[in-house]
């Protein structure tokens, strides 16, 4: 099974900064991974897949990049909106999915 | 989009339950279904997946041989079937839409239902 580890597990940043969120997988995934956002008692929303792509409606200043198994999601300049709970999630062993433990990014 | 989970509950342990999810304001048979769970106060977990047309169906490994995956693309419906449930079962149970035909990822989910597993 394909392991999904995100560093670090939380974050303080403070609004205008720059924020990146680290995804490693066990083994080389290609570019199939998808990143989430979920925030405290809401349903996650899906914010980047194939590593790069921004789904739709979502801001310019989330990015995600990487290939193999190093991942990066990057939040240009950290919005208030912006604190919550993010994941990444492999797609590459379909159909057998995982989720990496998340990483909380919290108010400075 | 719209998903609406049903179906979840209180339960013993060793005791089943059913989930459905209604699905809306999509090309149902387009797209793979998911399901996802998430324990009280801890991350995602994907459970069970199946493809557009029941062929391809993945299930993570503490639920194999307990938990059955259906849909039924003439209702617009997937299902979950849970067996053997187990305390640790307990959680938040989503609907997931796939992004595409096979299992993928997640692009819109439903509200939840909870399922609690306890004597």
């Amino acid at each position: 099974d394909i392991q999904m580890t995100q560093s670090p597990t939380s974050l303080s940043a403070s609004v205008g900064d720059r924020v990146t969120i680290t995804c490693r997988a066990s083994q080389s995934i290609s570019t199939h991974l998808n990143w989430y956002q979920q925030k405290p008692g809401k349903v996650p929303k899906l914010l980047i897949y194939a590593a790069s792509s921004l789904h739709s409606e979502v801001p310019s200043r989330f990015s995600g990049s990487g290939s193999g198994t190093d991942f990066t999601l990057t939040i240009s300049s950290l919005q208030p909106e912006d604190f919550a709970t993010y994941y990444c999630q492999q797609s590459h062993s379909t159909p057998a999915l995982t989720f990496g433990g998340g990483t909380k990014v919290e108010i400075k | 989009v719209q998903l609406v989970e049903s179906g979840g509950g209180l339960v013993q342990p060793g005791r089943s339950l059913r989930l459905a999810c209604a699905a809306s304001g999509f090309t149902f048979d387009d797209f793979a279904m998911n399901w996802v769970r998430q324990a009280p106060g801890k991350g995602l977990e994907w459970v069970s997946g199946i493809s557009w047309n029941s062929l391809t169906v993945g299930y993570v490994d503490s639920v194999k041989g307990r938990f059955t995956i259906s849909r039924d693309n003439a209702k617009n419906s997937v299902y979950l079937q849970m067996n053997s449930l187990r305390v640790e079962d307990t959680a938040l149970y989503y609907c997931a839409k796939d992004i595409s035909l096979g299992l993928n990822g997640f692009d819109y989910w439903g509200q939840g239902i909870l399922v609690t597993v306890s004597s």
